[in-house]
């Protein structure tokens, strides 16, 4: 079975500071990856997707994550993040092909300060 | 954009009630999903559904749960008995994708059960 880990449980940086938050997974075959924001009082958006190709893949609001198959890792990026990026960030994986179900990872709080 | 839409946002109930909860899937899409998240925890993977049948279920999916697309537009998952740590908010998602298999999520149902 899929699992995702996500390493950081709660980030704060200041405003126009770079983000990473880490991911990796765990499993054996192909692979779609997400990353999801969550609000504060909200539902889950989804941030970016990798399915296949460029495994550098751009998302809304300037976030980007990166496919590293070799380390089963999809980092999520921004280079300058901005107050309204407060929010809990998911990683996911399900299996490519078919209709599988999502794994999610635990969640990483950011707190971006003003 | 079409979307997923669930009702209600938020439900209270007794606990040892039944509760349903509601989803409208995008209307081509043929694989449906719940999940839930605890507050706090993560999302967590409960039931997929199709063709009027229950592809996979978790753990968590026990004996208190069932779903049901009751006509050509609704998906509804009930709990029977309702328990006090079935508090959580419970997400719909749909995809119509086999390839891509990207889900789309509802807004949720927040459930609380006293």
């Amino acid at each position: 079975a899929q699992s995702v880990s996500q390493h950081n449980h709660h980030v704060i940086l200041s405003e126009a500071a770079s983000l990473e938050l880490g991911c990796n997974y765990s499993y054996g075959g192909t692979v779609n990856l997400f990353w999801y924001v969550q609000y504060p009082g909200q539902h889950l958006q989804l941030l970016l997707k990798y399915f296949s190709g460029d495994p550098l893949v751009k998302g809304i609001k300037g976030f980007e994550a990166e496919f590293i198959k070799s380390k089963f890792s999809f980092n999520l990026r921004k280079p300058s993040v901005q107050w309204s990026d407060t929010a809990e960030y998911f990683c996911a994986v399900n299996k490519a092909g078919g209709y599988q179900k999502v794994t999610f990872g635990t969640g990483t709080k950011l707190q971006v300060i003003p | 954009e079409p979307e997923v839409t669930q009702t209600p946002s938020h439900q209270v109930t007794q606990m040892g009630q039944e509760v349903i909860l509601r989803c409208v899937p995008i209307s081509n899409h043929l694989y449906f999903y719940w999940y839930r998240q605890i507050l706090g925890q993560k999302v967590e993977f409960l039931v997929s559904f199709y063709n009027n049948e229950i592809s996979e279920k978790s753990e968590i999916f026990d004996d208190q749960f069932s779903v049901e697309r009751p006509d050509g537009s609704n998906f509804t998952l009930k709990i029977r008995s309702t328990k006090l740590e079935d508090s959580a908010m419970y997400f719909c998602a749909s995809t119509g994708d086999k390839k891509k298999n990207e889900q789309y999520f509802g807004p949720g149902t927040r459930l609380t059960v006293t």
